[in-house]
């Protein structure tokens, strides 16, 4: 089956500072999220993005199919970041279900 | 718009009790899926409804998970009797139409999770 991998692991960064999260992925996709788990366990949607680029205020995501990878962007990190980031990705010719990576986890220090 | 809700919130019960999940999607969504997360894994898909019609079940550990959707509305899913790595958060989603929409699977919105605990 497919693979998702997203690197790196763990990550502390300064408030303040800039980051970038990556997923790859071994095959084709039809669907590819970006999730924010925060302190409550909670999966926050952030990006629904199978192609392109988008942006919403700090954080933006490109993601390059034929690549095989999604970038997710977090400028000026905040202590409210913190967490654990998912990427998930829809195989192509499944029904839809996604498949997880084992995430990313931030720390975002004051 | 609510958003996808799950009940209950935790459930702490004995090995070889009989739990049942409980999830209501966002209103006029087709789509559901039950995924889980144990200790120290990552998350995984159990099962996806389209409707009240099971589409996949790959997922489904065993027999001992039972998950129905009565009248293509909220779905229930059951565990009995459970054991003690079924502990876990459990996560419902929902999205609204079925199949590929010009090429792509609609975006899926979880609810908060059921965190099982089997003692």
């Amino acid at each position: 089956g497919i693979q998702v991998e997203q690197s790196p692991p763990d990550l502390i960064l300064q408030e303040g500072a800039n980051s970038t999260l990556r997923c790859n992925f071994s095959d084709s996709v039809n669907n590819l999220q970006w999730f924010h788990q925060n302190p409550w366990g909670q999966l926050i949607n952030l990006f629904y993005i199978p192609s392109g680029t988008k942006q919403n205020g700090r954080l933006s995501a490109t993601t390059v199919a034929t690549e095989r990878y999604s970038l997710l962007y977090i400028s000026s990190s905040q202590t409210t970041d913190s967490g654990v980031y998912f990427c998930a990705v829809s195989p192509g010719g499944s029904q839809g279900n996604l498949i997880f990576g084992k995430g990313t986890k931030l720390s975002v220090k004051p | 718009e609510a958003g996808v809700t799950q009940f209950p919130s935790h459930s702490v019960i004995e090995k070889g009790q009989t739990v049942t999940l409980r999830c209501d999607p966002i209103s006029g969504h087709d789509n559901l899926y039950w995924y889980r997360r144990v200790m120290g894994k990552e998350i995984k898909f159990l099962l996806h409804f389209v409707k009240e019609s099971k589409q996949d079940e790959s997922g489904m550990p065993n027999n001992r998970f039972l998950a129905e959707r009565t009248g293509g509305t909220y779905s229930t899913l059951k565990v009995q009797p459970a054991e003690l790595e079924d502990s876990g958060v459990y996560f419902c989603a929902s999205s609204p139409i079925s199949g590929l929409a010009g090429g792509r699977y609609n975006e899926q919105f979880f609810g908060p999770g059921t965190r099982l605990t089997v003692l």
